[in-house]
């Protein structure tokens, strides 16, 4: 299976204050078909999931553009160039590249 | 707008098996599949397996292979996971999640509670 290592576990973030998070694989994540199927989804205290990012870089509609993915390969980030009280929750990265899918085990945003 | 609306918290007892249901709307219901994930208190979330709304095709997580089941009735557009054998370690938020193999969208959650 794909390991997905996300640092840090937690990340203190001063309101309006850039905040960085990575996502690494064991393996590529390069698809045969040329396509790389890494997401980002947050997580809101008390809420689903919700998906921010598809295929490393696509923001999804209604996702401010202060967030914003990145890397290739086994090596990807998501960025929030100024965290807002909204920010908070935990964010995962996952990949749909390889059977069985994996998630990365999750960073806790949180303000200092 | 896509949408996904679970069934309610669910209580069991161990040994006994839940039904989760996840119907779709907002979208044609075989164009994509329905992953279930699953969110043990608070940790992190666990992908369960897929299922095809077009073929009915498969892929499970190893660790639940036997015990899991995951079904679609496309004259509803609804989607099932049913889990069997429960143990407490079972006890979580299910999570029904729409999509071509990563879940794009994602229902509400059903609370599965294992206790005896």
């Amino acid at each position: 299976d794909v390991v997905m290592t996300q640092s840090p576990l937690s990340l203190p973030v001063t309101l309006g204050q850039p905040a960085s998070i990575s996502c690494r694989s064991s393996q590529s994540l390069v698809h045969s078909d040329g396509n790389t199927y890494l997401n980002w989804f947050q997580q809101r205290p008390g809420q689903s999931p919700r998906r921010l990012i598809y295929k490393v870089s696509n923001r999804d509609s209604g996702v401010p553009d202060r967030f914003s993915g990145s890397g290739s390969g086994t090596d990807f980030t998501l960025k929030i160039s100024r965290v807002e009280a909204e920010d908070v929750g935990v964010y995962y990265c996952m990949q749909g590249t390889h059977w069985p899918l994996t998630f990365g085990g999750g960073t806790k945003v949180e303000i200092k | 707008q896509v949408q996904l609306v679970q069934s309610g918290a669910e209580v069991k007892k161990p040994g006994a098996s839940v039904k989760v249901s996840c119907k779709a709307s907002g979208y044609t219901f075989t164009s994509y599949g329905i992953s279930w994930v699953r969110q043990a208190p608070g940790q992190g979330l666990e992908w369960m397996g897929w299922i095809s709304a077009y073929n009915g095709n498969t892929n499970y997580a190893q660790k639940l292979q036997g015990r899991v089941t995951m079904t679609t009735d496309t004259s509803t557009s609804t989607a099932y996971m049913e889990l069997r054998s429960l143990r407490s370690d079972d006890t979580a938020v299910y999570y029904c999640g729409a999509g071509r193999g990563l879940p794009d969208y994602w229902g509400q959650g059903t609370l599965v509670t294992v206790s005896s």
